[in-house]
């Protein structure tokens, strides 16, 4: 079975500083990995994923991420936020060709101006 | 296309009552799911669906919950009876034919059971 461990709950930053999310999945297999955002009273929307290939993974409203393999580690960055990137950020794994996801706690990131 | 359709957006209702949650999945999906979102929980698959069949049913927390699918485009998940503990918010998502990945979220149903 995979678990994904988001290391932050909660991060505030100002608008137009960058902002990064952490994190951390365990899996004994190959895994796919998820970055989905869910804005206020809506459902989630998928902002990237890596599934093989290169590990730097550019995805929607200039989000990117690292699929890094030694350090487990799957983390969010935006070079600089705006004030509707404000919302809830949830990291989620499942192994290569498995339909099951696994989705970590959540981050909340509040911009503010 | 006009993608996950979930109904009611909101219900309230009692202890004890029957509650059913419906779900559209976007045409031409084969794989259907159904998350439950709570503070305490998080993000929990509570059963899925492949071709109308169910495949994997562990995550539905107690017999007082089922699930089906009835056609390719349509699909309820029943409490009955209901519970406070059963208050959350209630996901579908389905995924497109041919595809591992990418599951498109519905709005959620947000349920309150008082």
């Amino acid at each position: 079975a995979q678990s994904v461990t988001q290391l932050d709950s909660q991060v505030p930053v100002f608008e137009e500083a960058p902002v990064e999310l952490r994190c951390n999945y365990s899996s004994s297999v190959s895994v796919y990995l998820f970055w989905y955002v869910q804005y206020p009273n809506q459902g989630l929307q998928l902002l990237l994923k890596y599934l093989s290939g290169s590990t730097l993974v550019k995805g929607i409203n200039g989000f990117e991420a690292e699929f890094n393999k030694s350090q487990t580690s799957f983390h969010l960055r935006k070079p600089s936020v705006h004030i509707s990137d404000t919302a809830e950020y949830f990291c989620a794994v499942s192994g290569a060709n498995d339909y099951k996801l696994s989705f970590g706690a959540g981050t909340t990131v509040t911009v503010r101006a | 296309d006009a993608g996950v359709i979930q109904s009611p957006r909101h219900e309230v209702t009692e202890m004890g009552q029957e509650v059913t949650l419906r779900c559209k999945p976007i045409s031409g999906h084969d794989y259907l799911f159904w998350y439950r979102q709570t503070m305490m929980r998080g993000l929990e698959l509570l059963i899925y669906f492949n071709n109308n069949v169910p495949i994997d049913d562990s995550g539905m927390p107690e017999d007082r919950f089922s699930a089906k699918m009835p056609n390719a485009s349509f699909s309820t998940l029943k409490i009955q009876p209901s519970e406070p503990r059963d208050s959350a918010v209630y996901f579908c998502a389905s995924t497109p034919v041919g595809s591992t990945d990418t599951q498109y979220f519905g709005p959620g149903t947000r349920l309150t059971v008082l």
